[in-house]
C-alpha cells in the first residue's frame, strides 16, 4: 500500500525565515512525487514534482529515497506563501498521474 | 484554455437519496479522476476513466460509482446517500498517457451536503 505522511498540521513563521514542509512515503515500487498548493479560495494547482528538479516561488524539494522523503523548502518565507500543502505521490510512469496519493496537508502561515 | 469545470458548485440532499455530479476535462485531456476531500480524512482518490474506461479505483464502496462519455466528460454518481458523505468532490483532468511534464489540473470542486 502506499501511504504520504505530513507529519505537521499547521506551521507558522514569520516573513524572511526559511520554512520547511515534511514529508514522508511508503511505497513498494518506483514513485513519482508532487506538492500541490491551494492558496486560499482558488483551486488545487500543481507547486512542483521531483522529476523535473525545478524551483517553483522559490520552493525545492528533493526526493531522498533512503530516508523515503520529499520534503519542500524555501530560504525566506513571503506573506504570500500562506496556503495549504499537500504532497501527493503516484506510481511511475505518466500513465498513472491520474491516481494520486495525497497527504494530510499542511497549513502554512507566514506572519508579517 | 478553459480549465477543469465541475457542476453544481453546490448541493443539498436527503440521507438515501442520489446525486450526479459533473466534470467537463481541460479540451485533449484524456483521464478524469474524483477525489473526495474532508476535514477528517482528507483528500481521497475515488477512481479514474481513461478513454472511457475505469482505470484505477480507490477504497470506496459500490455505492460510489462514475463514468467517461467519448468526449472524456466524466460524471460521478453516489447512490443511498448517507450523512458521512458530505464533503468536497474534485475533479481533476490530465493527459493520462506518458508524457514529459504532464500534470494533473483541478476543478473547484462540488461541494455536497447530505441532511
Amino acid at each position: 500500500a502506499q501511504r504520504v505522511t505530513q507529519p505537521e498540521k499547521l506551521l507558522s513563521v514569520f516573513k524572511g525565515a526559511p520554512v520547511e514542509l515534511k514529508c514522508n512515503y511508503s511505497y513498494s515500487g518506483s514513485p513519482e512525487l508532487f506538492w500541490y498548493v491551494q492558496y486560499s479560495r482558488q483551486r488545487l494547482q500543481l507547486l512542483l514534482r521531483h522529476i523535473s528538479r525545478e524551483s517553483i516561488k522559490g520552493f525545492t524539494a528533493d526526493l531522498n529515497k533512503g530516508e523515503t522523503s520529499f520534503h519542500l523548502k524555501k530560504p525566506f518565507a513571503q506573506e504570500e506563501d500562506s496556503a495549504m500543502y499537500y504532497c501527493a505521490l503516484s506510481r511511475a510512469g505518466g500513465t498513472s498521474y491520474g491516481k494520486l496519493t495525497f497527504g494530510q496537508g499542511t497549513i502554512l502561515t507566514v506572519h508579517p | 484554455k478553459a480549465g477543469v469545470t465541475q457542476t453544481p458548485r453546490y448541493l443539498i440532499k436527503t440521507r438515501g437519496q442520489q446525486v450526479t455530479l459533473s466534470c467537463s476535462p481541460i479540451s485533449g485531456h484524456r483521464s478524469v479522476s474524483w477525489y473526495q476531500q474532508t476535514p477528517g480524512q482528507g483528500l481521497q482518490f475515488l477512481f479514474e476513466y481513461f478513454s472511457e474506461t475505469q482505470r484505477n479505483k480507490g477504497n470506496f464502496p459500490g455505492r460510489f460509482s462514475g463514468r467517461q462519455f467519448s468526449n472524456s466528460r466524466s460524471e460521478m454518481n453516489v447512490s443511498t446517500l448517507e450523512l458521512g458523505d458530505s464533503a468536497l468532490y474534485l475533479c481533476a483532468s490530465s493527459l493520462g498517457v506518458q508524457a514529459m511534464n504532464t500534470e494533473a489540473f483541478f476543478g473547484q470542486g462540488t461541494r455536497l451536503t447530505v441532511v
